[in-house]
């Protein structure tokens, strides 16, 4: 079964550092998505992307957050200068159809720590 | 903004006992969605609701959209220890935005 990878699966940063959170969706999805879930919290969007372009963002996405799709395979995440509060669990997914209509696959997730 | 509220936060159940969680929009839905949380894991996909008043059903599970395509609930039928994990419900935002409920996290006891 076809399934969203993400790396790494755990990434502990210093804080004011950056990151970048790799996703490979599923290859013949065309729209990709960030979630961020703090720990025991609900899951939270960041970031919509179709036809290399942002298509939404929420307004946690701000200038700290970029996303590219760098080829054909790879979506990454990235965050400047990190925070202690940017610690969260890092889900990436992919739907091929808008608003994930028909449910969207997510990745197994990177947890972040800022420290 | 859209607000997507579950009731209850938490339930603890056993072991075969029935479990029912509601979820709740602030603006009306196009479609509901519901997924799956395993402790320690990702939401996974459990199933879409469309129309208004829509039933589905998998297995023990049975998922109700209401009238008004503003609420939602998943009632699961004598529960097991498969079970546990947070539900989501979701109601997409606009085109590209899926919106997540609070959530309801279950756990059985055996």
């Amino acid at each position: 079964e076809p399934e969203v990878t993400q790396t790494p699966s755990h990434q502990v940063t210093q804080m004011g550092q950056e990151v970048i959170l790799r996703c490979v969706p599923i290859s013949n999805h065309l729209y990709f998505y960030w979630y961020r879930q703090i720990l025991g919290q609900k899951v939270e969007f960041l970031v919509s992307f179709y036809n290399n372009e942002i298509s939404e963002k929420s307004e946690i996405f701000d200038d700290q957050f970029s996303v590219e799709r760098p080829d054909g395979s790879n979506f990454t995440l990235k965050i400047r200068s990190t925070k202690l509060e940017d610690s969260a669990m890092y889900f990436c997914a992919s739907t091929d159809n808008r608003g994930g209509i028909a449910g969207a696959f997510f990745g197994q997730g990177t947890r972040l720590t800022v420290v | 903004g859209q607000q997507v509220m579950q009731i209850p936060q938490y339930q603890h159940v056993q072991e075969g006992e029935d479990f029912t969680t509601y979820c709740n929009s602030s603006t009306t839905l196009s479609n509901i969605q519901w997924y799956k949380q395993r402790p320690g894991g990702h939401p996974v996909f459990l199933i879409q609701l469309v129309k208004s008043g829509e039933v589905k059903k998998q297995k023990r599970l049975t998922f109700q959209f209401g009238e008004a395509k503003k609420n939602s609930s998943l009632h699961i039928t004598a529960t097991q220890t498969t079970d546990v994990g947070t539900y989501f419900c979701a109601g997409p935002r606009n085109t590209d935005k899926l919106i997540f409920g609070t959530g309801t996290r279950l756990q059985v006891f055996p």
